[in-house]
């Protein structure tokens, strides 16, 4: 069973549109969940990140929305652009206690076209 | 930028050989996490450390891997015996603190031969 599910591998958005990535999840005892950038060779990037109290968090052009109740998020990535063109996790944790790992989804896959 | 440094880049071993890879943390940073990201995509936490205490590992990591985060020296992760199944991307993460925001290191890719 998939505790973080994203609903698509793939998706392709012309530049200047805004891209949505979609993210849901089953664990309720979760509540932190960052967003990663992952470009081909290299690690996942810190993108931005949300905590359960949050209904919204903002930045720059990217901003994800949080849905405690339906246990979904979701990243809006505003004017993308070719160079956003990467592959996106979502994940979440569990803060308390001593183990605060990370368990992901299997990532959507963002094709930027220009 | 990430500042977590990982080496090597690339690693490969026969089956039965042992894989050690290392792990230098972003500094100021005590808490350290390994996992795996297979090539579908699929990240499996393997373990994590608060200094140098483990905090929690699953249960392959205590069979046929190893890992330690002794002070003043790089952190490491070593397959003591390489399965096919083994090869995978290597992801360092550093933390600085439990809970809060974690940062990954490039990776160690390794092909078991």
């Amino acid at each position: 069973q998939q505790q973080v599910r994203q609903s698509s591998q793939s998706l392709t958005v012309w530049e200047g549109e805004t891209a949505i990535l979609n993210c849901s999840y089953e664990n309720s005892a979760f509540d932190y969940f960052p967003w990663y950038q992952q470009f081909p060779g290299e690690g996942p990037a810190l993108l931005i990140a949300i905590r359960s109290v949050s209904d919204k968090k903002e930045d720059g052009r990217f901003t994800i929305f949080f849905n405690k109740r339906e246990k979904n998020l979701s990243l809006h990535i505003k004017d993308s652009q070719p160079g956003d063109s990467a592959t996106y996790f979502c994940a979440a944790s569990e803060t308390g206690g001593s183990n605060a790992k990370l368990t992901f989804g299997k990532g959507t896959k963002l094709s930027v076209k220009s | 930028n990430s500042k977590v440094i990982q080496t090597p880049r690339y690693l490969v071993k026969g089956q039965g050989q042992k894989a050690k890879m290392r792990c230098i943390p972003e500094k100021g940073h005590p808490v350290v996490f390994w996992y795996q990201q297979n090539k579908n995509n699929e990240f499996k936490f393997l373990i994590n450390f608060q200094n140098q205490e483990v905090l929690q590992q699953i249960d392959m990591t205590e069979k046929r891997f190893s890992a330690e985060c002794p002070s003043n020296s790089p952190c490491s992760l070593e397959i003591q015996s390489s399965e096919a199944g083994d090869s995978a991307l290597y992801l360092c993460a550093s933390s600085p603190g439990l809970g809060v925001e974690q940062y990954f290191g490039p990776g160690t890719r390794l092909t078991v031969l």
